[in-house]
């Protein structure tokens, strides 16, 4: 089946830096991918739909220059939060359409 | 707001009883999707409905899709402690953007 690969699967970087994660398609190409972010015990909020040559289209509320997203092929997105500080610490999930709707593990982020 | 809310929310029960979670909306959805997830761990897709009635079994569950296609259940039958974990429905008003549901966090004891 297909495979949507995440990495890291947890960072800690200190507040005031900025964390990449990537989320790749392994055997399948994706157009869109989307980005979720999920507090502890809680559901998943969409974030953004990240798309393939073009700018992400971001939910209400989500700060697009705070959470950069960049899809330059057909199998990575990126998120890059920018100047983390210790309120953006929270599970970050990315999908992407297959057969089906497959995420990735997710990353863990704690910043300190 | 969310758009989809669960319920209930917890639920904690001893292995080989049955229950029920909801899904329910004031939207109408093209899709529904239900997922479960551990800990740590992105959601796993269990079933996708996308007609109005649409009933689906997968082993010991049961996804029911509403006729009005806003709003599911999932039974379980005879639950079992690996059943234990996060459940999850979404509800697609485009093409394949989900939306997902407040959660449905449940505890099979053995």
């Amino acid at each position: 089946g297909a495979v949507v690969s995440q990495h890291p699967s947890r960072v800690i970087c200190k507040s005031g830096t900025s964390v990449k994660i990537e989320c790749r398609s392994l055997d399948f190409q994706a157009t869109t991918m989307f980005w979720y972010r999920q507090f502890p015990k809680q559901s998943l909020m969409l974030m953004a739909t990240s798309n393939e040559g073009s700018k992400a289209t971001y939910e209400q509320g989500v700060e697009k220059d705070k959470f950069l997203i960049n899809h330059a092929s057909l199998t990575l997105s990126t998120l890059t939060v920018t100047s983390a500080h210790p309120e953006d610490s929270s599970f970050y999930i990315c999908s992407a359409q297959a057969d089906g709707y497959t995420f990735g593990s997710g990353t863990r982020l704690t910043v300190v | 707001t969310q758009l989809l809310e669960q319920s209930p929310q917890f639920l904690s029960i001893q292995e080989g009883e049955n229950l029920t979670v909801y899904c329910n909306s004031s939207s109408v959805f093209s899709s529904l999707q239900w997922y479960r997830q551990e800990p740590g761990e992105g959601p796993v897709l269990l079933v996708t409905v996308v007609t109005g009635g649409e009933v689906k079994k997968l082993k010991r569950l049961t996804f029911q899709f509403g006729d009005a296609r806003k709003d599911s259940s999932l039974h379980i039958t005879a639950a079992q402690p690996g059943d234990t974990g996060l459940y999850l429905c979404a509800g697609a008003r485009g093409t394949y953007k989900y939306i997902f549901g407040t959660g449905t966090r449940l505890k099979v004891l053995a």
